[in-house]
């Protein structure tokens, strides 16, 4: 069955220090992963986006990384500010049966906490 | 570029209940994506449209929810009667013809839904 499992459930950290968050999947045969960033109240924002060639991708202080063999993903933020309050979903892509379908498996997310 | 618009942002109506969420998505997107997100999980997919055809409503509780996306642009998500359970966030996501290897995927801010 294909699964995204994403830790930890929750983290709390002071602004201006770093964290990582954890994403395990067992989707085979895999296309690519991806880091999203949900606001409370709002829809997901793609934060980075990679295919299984790939192993690290940044986008500002976000950085993620990949090990398609053991097939799991971080995310690395850097100098955490308070906007970065949100939760993190894991999304992986299984292989596309044709090149015009793309399904999404969500992980559950983690919910970041950033305090002053 | 315009995002993913959808209507209303939130609504509240009593178990049994029909309600209907509209979706716009940006223009030219082929793929069109509604999820339920319930509080504290991640997104789950109820239906997946690739144009006007579906390409999987394997989720979907076809006994009480529809969904049909005209011409290819606009969908509707519908649900008829409502449950409790049905209480959640409803996002609309879409994306370009051709997500293979992993087209961005753009949600809309979504619709809460509470039902009492």
């Amino acid at each position: 069955k294909n699964q995204v499992e994403q830790s930890p459930q929750s983290l709390i950290i002071l602004e201006g220090k770093n964290c990582t968050l954890q994403c395990n999947y067992t989707v085979s045969p895999f296309s690519n992963l991806r880091w999203y960033k949900q606001d409370t109240g709002r829809g997901p924002v793609s934060l980075t986006i990679m295919t299984f060639s790939e192993n690290t991708k940044s986008n500002g202080r976000y950085t993620a990384t990949l090990d398609a063999d053991t097939k799991q993903s971080s995310l690395h933020i850097t100098a955490s500010q308070l906007s970065d309050s949100a939760s993190y979903i894991c999304v992986v892509s299984p292989a596309a049966l044709s090149y015009n379908t793309d399904k999404l498996i969500f992980g559950t997310g983690t919910r970041l906490q950033v305090f002053p | 570029e315009a995002g993913v618009a959808q209507s209303p942002r939130y609504k509240i109506i009593e178990k049994r209940q029909s309600v209907a969420f509209w979706c716009n998505p940006i223009s030219g997107h082929a793929t069109l994506y509604w999820y339920q997100q319930i509080l504290g999980q991640g997104p789950k997919l109820l239906i997946q449209f690739q144009n006007n055809g579906v390409v999987d409503d394997s989720q979907l509780p076809k006994d009480r929810f529809s969904a049909e996306r005209l011409k290819g642009v606009d969908s509707t998500l519908k649900i008829q009667p409502a449950k409790l359970e049905d209480s959640a966030v409803y996002l609309c996501a879409s994306s370009p013809y051709g997500g293979g290897l992993g087209t961005e995927a753009f949600f809309g801010q979504g619709t809460r839904l509470t039902v009492v």
